[in-house]
């Protein structure tokens, strides 16, 4: 066990749904990420809280909404998603969001979009 | 564009045998990482090396890191079946402090 757990670990949405992931982290850090994994493609940073401000959005489509309303729990509430949505969602946890800081991972919430 | 790529992209050696595998990537680094995940889980961090080491251990792990080139390797040595698993690859630009650009990974089989 990494610190950090990821909730629901499976998830089967329509594309009209919606629904939240939620990550959250035991480990006294002050910055988390999400992550995208999709098949045959490298991991995708999406977002960055640090001190719970967003530091860093990747390009991401606006379907995706994160929260972040303390420094242990971070949200990716998702609506009106596509098919090509679907994949392993990982959270991190960080120290600082410094260079030096290993990121802790969480197991990953797998999204299907039909 | 991609920062990190690794080579090659699957491996498979029987259990004793020594695994390396590669990481090459683009722009100046602040430092790199290597990461493990077995398969449809989390990932979990297994040694990183600053853009000033050159090589570092870490039990049956060794990393060295060649800026000139903008490589570095992963060596595992005397492998074992539960070491079977992707293995990535990770940098942190200069510029960008705490942005991890990981790279599309190797899978590692390593037969009993």
């Amino acid at each position: 066990e990494t610190g950090v757990t990821q909730t629901p670990r499976h998830l089967v949405m329509g594309m009209t749904n919606k629904k939240s992931l939620k990550c959250e982290q035991h480990l006294g850090h002050n910055a988390m990420y999400w992550y995208k994994q999709s098949a045959k493609k490298p991991l995708e940073l999406m977002f960055v809280y640090s001190l719970e401000e967003r530091v860093e959005n990747n390009s991401v489509p606006s379907r995706f909404s994160p929260e972040c309303p303390n420094s242990s729990h971070l949200f990716l509430h998702l609506h009106t998603l596509q098919p090509e949505d679907s994949a392993l969602y990982l959270c991190a946890s960080s120290h600082s969001g410094r260079a030096r800081d290993t990121q802790y991972f969480g197991p990953g919430t797998r999204l299907t979009v039909l | 564009s991609q920062q990190g790529e690794e080579d090659p992209q699957a491996l498979s050696i029987q259990e004793g045998e020594n695994a390396t595998m590669n990481c090459s990537y683009k722009t100046s680094i602040n430092n790199l990482q290597w990461y493990r995940q077995n398969s449809g889980r989390g990932l979990v961090h297994l040694i990183l090396i600053r853009s000033n080491e050159r090589e570092k251990h870490s039990g049956r792990l060794r990393v060295t890191l060649d800026t000139s080139k903008k490589s570095s390797s992963l060596l595992i040595t005397a492998s074992r079946a539960a070491d079977t698993a992707s293995y990535f690859c990770a940098t942190v630009p200069l510029r960008n402090t705490g942005k991890l650009i990981f790279g599309q990974g190797t899978t590692l089989q390593v037969k009993p």
